[in-house]
C-alpha cells in the first residue's frame, strides 16, 4: 500500500529559528514529490522535485530528495510568524497523488 | 489567487440528500482532481479526470461520482449523504496528467457540512 509520512506532526518554534520538516515514502511507482504550504485555505505549491541531491531553494525555503533514503525534507530558516501554516507533502505514484497528514507549524513571534 | 474557480464555498445539507460542487480548472489546464480533506484524514485523493476521460481512481466511495465537461469544467457528485461526508472538497488542476512536470494548483474548497 502506497504511504506518505511526515513528521513531526506538529511544531512549535520562536521566529528566527529554522525547522526541519520530513517527508518519507513507500510507494509502487515513484514519479514526483510535492511540498505545499496550506494556510486557512487551499495549499499553495512550494517546490516539486523529481531527481535525488538536487535542491530546489526559494527564499528562506529549501527542500531536497534522497530516493536512496526514500524521503525529502523542507528547510525553513530564519523563521516568521507568517510561516505558521501546515506544510503538506504529496508523492506521485503512477496516476495518483499521495498526502502526507502534514507537519503543523506555529511560528511565536 | 491559483486560478482554480469552486463552487459553492460553503453546503450545509441534511443526511441522505445529493449535492453537486464544480469545479473549473486554470484556462489551458486538461487535468482536474478532486481531494476530500477532514480533520482526521488528512487529504485524500478521490479521483482525476484528464481531457474528459477518467485516469485513475483513489477512495472514492460508489455514493460519490464525478465528470469532466467538453469546455473541462468537472462536477463531483456526492449522494445518499452521511454525517461522515462533511469534509472540505478540493478540486486542483493542472496541464498535463500527474507525473509531469507541472504541478497542480487548488482551488478554495467547498466546504460540506451534512447534518
Amino acid at each position: 500500500e502506497d504511504k506518505v509520512v511526515q513528521s513531526p506532526l506538529s511544531l512549535v518554534v520562536h521566529e528566527g529559528d529554522t525547522v526541519t520538516l520530513n517527508c518519507s515514502y513507500e510507494v509502487t511507482n515513484f514519479r514526483s514529490l510535492l511540498w505545499y504550504k496550506q494556510e486557512k485555505k487551499a495549499p499553495t505549491f512550494l517546490f516539486m522535485l523529481t531527481s535525488s541531491g538536487i535542491e530546489k531553494k526559494s527564499g528562506r525555503l529549501s527542500s531536497i530528495l534522497d530516493k536512496k533514503e526514500l524521503s525529502s525534507i523542507l528547510n525553513i530558516t530564519a523563521t516568521q510568524t507568517g510561516d505558521s501554516a501546515i506544510y503538506l507533502c504529496a508523492v506521485v505514484s503512477g496516476n495518483q497523488f499521495y498526502f502526507g497528514t502534514g507537519t503543523s507549524l506555529t511560528v511565536i513571534p | 489567487d491559483s486560478g482554480v474557480t469552486q463552487t459553492p464555498k460553503h453546503l450545509i445539507t441534511a443526511t441522505g440528500q445529493r449535492v453537486t460542487l464544480r469545479c473549473s480548472p486554470r484556462s489551458g489546464d486538461l487535468s482536474v482532481y478532486w481531494y476530500q480533506q477532514s480533520l482526521d484524514q488528512g487529504l485524500q485523493f478521490l479521483i482525476h479526470y484528464y481531457n474528459g476521460e477518467e485516469r485513475a481512481k483513489g477512495n472514492i466511495l460508489e455514493r460519490f461520482s464525478a465528470q469532466q465537461f467538453p469546455d473541462l469544467h468537472s462536477e463531483l457528485n456526492l449522494s445518499s449523504l452521511e454525517l461522515g461526508d462533511s469534509a472540505l472538497y478540493f478540486c486542483a488542476s493542472s496541464v498535463e496528467p500527474a507525473g509531469g512536470p507541472i504541478p497542480q494548483y487548488f482551488g478554495a474548497g467547498t466546504r460540506l457540512s451534512v447534518l
